[in-house]
């Protein structure tokens, strides 16, 4: 079945530092990825829909400066957290579509903690 | 907008007991419709799904779902809950198109005793 991997899998920075967080699907081409983000014991927010090959489209609430998005190929997509702060501290969650509108295949997440 | 509702935060059962998970969508076009399950310290697995054709669904580990359309739901159901099913449990639809993120509802903390 269709695999995504998300690298790492928990990072600890310092507060003020950028983390680059990593998806990747293994075995088919992704050409849109979704990011979420997951607070403990809460539900899965969209931050924002990646296409490959063009600017990422970001839900309301959430900066596009701050969370960077690339999806520069069809198999990865990175999400950059600049200047990260104690309150970006979350479970970030990859998941990638195949296109077709149908299911969609999630990583298993990365947890990062901003000290 | 589409938003998912889960009726129930917490359901704690006893094994063996039954089991129904409401779920409520709202969304105005053609759906499809998803339940996922995230056990303790793991990353969220596919239950189970509804594209189109009939309404009922069955799923992974004795789940199923049934659609109904005219009360835009969604629910989860298990005859004979294990201990094991102990998870955290999420709804979530997106629109019939190509790349449509999933819209999640708040999820479900389900506790099974032995």
């Amino acid at each position: 079945g269709a695999v995504v991997s998300q690298h790492p899998s928990w990072v600890i920075c310092k507060s003020g530092t950028s983390v680059k967080i990593e998806c990747r699907s293994l075995d088919f081409q992704a050409t849109t990825m979704f990011w979420y983000r997951q607070f403990p014991k809460q539900s899965l927010m969209l931050m924002a829909t990646s296409n490959e090959g063009s600017k990422a489209t970001y839900e309301q609430g959430v900066e596009k400066d701050k969370f960077l998005i690339n999806h520069a190929s069809l198999t990865l997509s990175t999400l950059t957290v600049t200047s990260a702060h104690p309150e970006d501290s979350s479970f970030y969650i990859c998941s990638a579509g195949s296109g077709r509108g149908d299911e969609q295949f999630f990583g298993p997440g990365t947890r990062l903690t901003v000290l | 907008a589409q938003s998912v509702s889960q009726h129930n935060h917490h359901v704690i059962l006893s094994e063996a007991a039954s089991l129904e998970l409401g779920c409520n969508y709202s969304y105005g076009g053609t759906v499809n419709l998803f339940w996922y399950v995230q056990y303790p310290g793991q990353h969220l697995q596919l239950l189970l799904k509804y594209f189109s054709g009939d309404p009922l669904v069955k799923g992974i580990k004795g789940f199923e779902a049934e659609f109904i359309k005219s009360k835009f739901s969604f629910n989860l159901r298990k005859p004979s809950v294990q201990w094991s099913d102990t998870a955290e449990y999420f709804c979530a639809v997106n629109a019939n198109q190509a790349g449509t993120a999933l819209i999640f509802g708040k999820g479900t903390t389900l506790s099974v005793s032995s």
